[in-house]
């Protein structure tokens, strides 16, 4: 069955420690990973997304994420977190003609002071 | 260039009512899609538009809820009657091809049913 599995529901840091969100999947064909981040009364916004090559793809506002095909992951990362980081990350996997993404249930980070 | 806009924000009904969500996707985009958060569960796909065709509703829950894509620019989702369980936050998201694409999401529609 295709799934996506964020095994951290909450995770709270200080801020300038570093971050690492978990993120595995599984998915029978060749998959297109995202991140998307929903701050407070916003939408989902897009932070980064992998199709192919490079398996480090660099995102917006300093995130980064890593591919692993072997260990089906795609975990998050920031060297250095900052308060206006705290919101909740979803990880979600597409692919095939329809591109239907599967999402996991989100982890929320809070960041303090 | 406008992003995916959803009208009502939020919408509170009582059970046994309708309501009608719209989404207006990215102008220009062909893929429309809608998801669906229940509190504490993950965001679900619900289904998918081309221009105006139905691609994919593998994930609409019920025959209580109705898409359309008149004319392949704005969508509705139209949910009657409702039930409680529909409460939820609806998002809408397009993109400009299937496969290997971005999807942009709007700010959702967050609907409570009493």
């Amino acid at each position: 069955a295709q799934s996506v599995t964020q095994p951290d529901i909450h995770i709270t840091v200080s801020e300038g420690a570093s971050l690492e969100l978990r993120c595995n999947y599984s998915y029978g064909a060749t998959p297109y990973l995202f991140w998307y981040v929903q701050s407070p009364g916003q939408g989902l916004q897009l932070l980064l997304k992998y199709f192919s090559g490079d398996t480090l793809v660099q995102g917006i506002k300093g995130f980064e994420a890593e591919f692993k095909r072997s260990q089906s992951s795609f975990n998050l990362r920031k060297p250095s977190v900052h308060w206006s980081d705290a919101a909740e990350y979803f990880c979600a996997v597409g692919g095939g003609a329809t591109n239907k993404l599967i999402f996991g249930t989100g982890t929320l980070l809070a960041v303090q002071p | 260039e406008a992003g995916v806009t959803q009208f009502p924000s939020h919408s509170v009904i009582e059970k046994g009512q309708t309501v009608t969500l719209r989404c207006d996707p990215i102008s220009g985009h062909d893929n429309l899609y809608w998801y669906r958060r229940v509190m504490g569960k993950e965001i679900k796909f619900l289904l998918h538009f081309v221009k105006e065709s139905k691609q994919d509703e593998s994930g609409m829950p019920n025959n209580r809820f109705l898409a359309e894509r008149t004319g392949g620019t704005y969508s509705t989702l139209k949910v009657q009657p409702a039930e409680l369980e529909d409460s939820g936050v609806y998002f809408c998201a397009s993109s400009q091809v299937a496969g290997a694409s971005t999807q942009y999401f709007g700010p959702g529609t967050r609907l409570t049913v009493l």
